[in-house]
């Protein structure tokens, strides 16, 4: 069985860049979940896709957006980037709308 | 506004001894409360969860008591183990599979 992988580790970007992160989801799994993890804090909901669509969203600005392709890895892309947006973005697979939550390593990304 | 409020912050607890970790939410509408551990560099992983209906989950030395009528719910770490240091999150599940999470408390079991 395949753990959900995230890539890459870490990034440095600066402020107005754009970046696109990436999430391969536990084998089986057709849900891929992105949260924000800034510093001290716990992770936070950015959006949920299910079978290539968004089906849920917390409370980020279009400027986040997604992507799921149909083998269900994912994309977590990022426009104009700003300060606070430096944290640990974690990818979470589930089957379905399964509560089990399986995450990944995380992308640690500074924004300089 | 924190759906979901976590604490202590920070946790030092002896070898052997019992770590307790405490949680509270407000909207009743969350039907799924799940346990976290998170190790540096790694992502949380599920340790135990409990659903509304049951007061109590125990699997080994972890166990959640869960009081509905409060919406405070709480996690036991009995015979606190070194290798238990790490942080824990509680969270709380809403429609959608969405879920909210604490703020963490960082454990550490003295030797």
């Amino acid at each position: 069985e395949t753990g959900v992988t995230q890539s890459p580790t870490h990034l440095i970007k600066t402020r107005g860049q754009q970046v696109t992160l990436r999430c391969s989801s536990q084998s089986g799994h057709n849900t891929v979940s992105w949260y924000q993890q800034a510093l001290g804090q716990g992770p936070q909901f950015i959006f949920q896709y299910y079978r290539e669509e968004e089906n849920g969203r917390g409370n980020f600005p279009p400027r986040f957006s997604g992507l799921q392709f149909p083998n269900y890895s994912s994309e977590l892309n990022v426009n104009a980037l700003e300060l606070d947006d430096s944290a640990l973005y974690l990818c979470a697979s589930s089957l379905g709308q399964d509560e089990k939550l399986f995450f990944g390593s995380g992308t640690q990304l500074s924004v300089l | 506004q924190q759906q979901v409020k976590q604490s202590p912050q920070s946790l030092i607890v002896q070898k052997g001894g019992i770590s307790i970790i405490n949680c509270a939410y407000e909207n009743t509408a969350f039907d799924y409360f799940p346990w976290y551990q998170q190790f540096p560099g790694k992502g949380p992983a599920l340790l135990i969860a409990i659903r509304p209906d049951v007061s109590e989950k125990k699997e080994g030395r972890f166990t959640i008591s869960f009081n509905k009528s409060a919406k405070q719910f709480s996690l036991h770490i009995m015979d606190s183990q070194p290798g238990d240091s790490a942080t824990y999150f509680c969270a709380a599940r809403s429609t959608g599979n969405q879920f909210y999470f604490g703020t963490g408390t960082s454990l550490t079991v003295i030797p």
